[in-house]
């Protein structure tokens, strides 16, 4: 049983530049969360999707955007990339609507903005 | 608003050893569920215990144990028998109301956790 995928890895890019990581939710989740994890900081919530809608959204800029396709997969865009938007992207899988609704991460995709 | 507050930057403990990481949180939410994840070197959060804030009995998985006094708003993480491979950082997590419409996890800033010989 597959867990939580995610591509690519590692990324590098420049500033203003455009990326989309990708995440593919563990078997049979059907929520895909996103957070950003800076360099010594705990991850911080991105938005949540959910029957392809986003469910709930954290304190990021409208350049930050998301998709959930009907496989439940998602993609997070990220716009005119900052050096700020460095860090670790982690996608976490829950099956909604019903407790404790764990969220299980994927081992993040790293990227680098220069 | 919810807060996650770890106070602890690292520790240490002997192989074996049992140690206790702290996490206080705040909410004025009445339901909610406090989480713990295990970060290694990769970057992969590892899921390890939950305890929902309705729960009477303190959770436990293995070698994992929570702490839970509702009373102190903490959620502390017990780990017994300390093993080499449990150097890691280790984050103590909430979710605020009841699950369906609001699941966020809120994060604290992580414990650092050094298993020594």
């Amino acid at each position: 049983d597959a867990g939580v995928t995610q591509s690519p890895t590692h990324l590098i890019k420049t500033r203003g530049q455009q990326v989309t990581l990708r995440c593919s939710p563990k078997s049979g989740h059907d929520t895909v969360s996103w957070y950003q994890q800076a360099l010594g900081q705990g991850p911080q919530f991105i938005f949540q999707y959910y029957e392809e809608e986003e469910r709930q959204r954290g304190n990021f800029p409208d350049r930050f955007s998301g998709h959930q396709f009907p496989n439940y997969s998602s993609e997070l865009n990220v716009n005119a990339l900052l050096l700020g938007d460095s860090a670790l992207y982690l996608c976490a899988s829950s099956l909604g609507g019903g407790l404790p609704n764990i969220q299980y991460f994927g081992a993040g995709t790293r990227l680098s903005v220069l | 608003a919810q807060k996650i507050t770890q106070t602890q930057p690292g520790m240490f403990v002997q192989e074996k050893e049992a140690v206790t990481l702290d996490c206080t949180y705040d909410t004025s939410d009445q339901s909610y569920g406090l989480f713990w994840y295990k970060q290694p070197s990769s970057g992969e959060m590892i899921f390890l215990i939950y305890q929902g804030s309705y729960d009477e009995q303190n959770a436990t998985e293995g070698r994992y144990s929570l702490n839970f006094q509702k009373a102190r708003k903490s959620a502390n993480l017990v780990i017994s028998a300390s093993q080499l491979g449990d150097s890691a950082m280790y984050f103590c997590a909430m979710r605020e109301g009841v699950t369906g419409t609001a699941s966020k996890l809120t994060f604290g800033t992580g414990t650092r956790l050094q298993v020594t010989l």
